[in-house]
């Protein structure tokens, strides 16, 4: 049975930077695209970005390009986030979650909280 | 960037039918995927390319698509139906992905 879990989150300062990470079991991680989807408190799901199963393509969320960075290593069956320039929107629970060719995400983690505040 | 829409909330008894919408430019054109997110838990798929249930999702989860509208429908609902439902497709020419605002259901 497909397992994620994520790890990283925390309270961090405006402006620092945190890497969260997700580690995947129970299935073969090198054949699944990654994801990360986050939730502000009270608020909906918000897609923030997508790695390929070979990590050769990503994709950002408009709000999070060019300060957010995806990455995996299949070796070691983990997916990243490094996440600089962090703001007060950007607090929110942070998801992983996969797909197989471009379907819907059909395992998730159970998160992990990302509080941006001084 | 594309854009779908959901209303915020829906209210049925239970044992009535409640029907979740979704809504899109064109986005019978799309596949559509469904989530039920119950209070502090993460999301759960309950309905994948516009009409396949997950296993272990009952039959009185369906879906459909066409037009401008997509549509979660819940028959019979129960109590333990009562959640957020959040619609998703991949943004066509970015393969970024979309999520609708969500709806809450409420089971009265």
């Amino acid at each position: 049975q497909a397992r994620l879990v994520e790890s990283g989150g925390g309270v961090v300062q405006p402006g620092r930077s945190l890497r969260l990470s997700c580690a995947a079991s129970g299935f073969t991680f090198s054949i699944y695209g990654m994801h990360w989807v986050r939730q502000a408190p009270g608020k909906g799901l918000e897609w923030v970005a997508r790695i390929s199963y070979d990590g050769k393509n990503e994709n950002y969320g408009d709000s999070v390009v060019g300060r957010f960075s995806i990455s995996r290593d299949n070796s070691r069956a983990t997916v990243y986030l490094q996440m600089i320039g962090l703001r007060g929107e950007d607090t929110a629970v942070y998801y992983c979650a996969r797909d197989r060719d471009g379907g819907p995400l059909n395992s998730w983690g159970q998160g992990t909280l990302v509080t941006v505040s001084s | 960037s594309y854009v779908v829409t959901q209303p915020p909330s829906v209210s049925v008894a239970p044992g009535e039918t409640a029907r979740l919408t979704c809504g899109g430019d064109k986005i019978g054109n799309l596949r559509v995927h469904w989530y039920q997110q119950r209070p502090a838990q993460a999301p759960v798929l309950v309905m994948f390319y516009d009409v396949v249930r997950p296993s272990g999702i009952p039959q009185r989860f369906s879906g459909s698509n066409s037009g401008s509208t997509a549509t979660l429908t819940i028959s019979r609902v129960e109590v333990g139906d009562e959640a957020d439902y959040y619609c998703q497709v991949w943004e066509p020419t970015t393969n970024r992905g979309v999520f609708g605002g969500g709806t809450r259901l409420t089971v009265l």
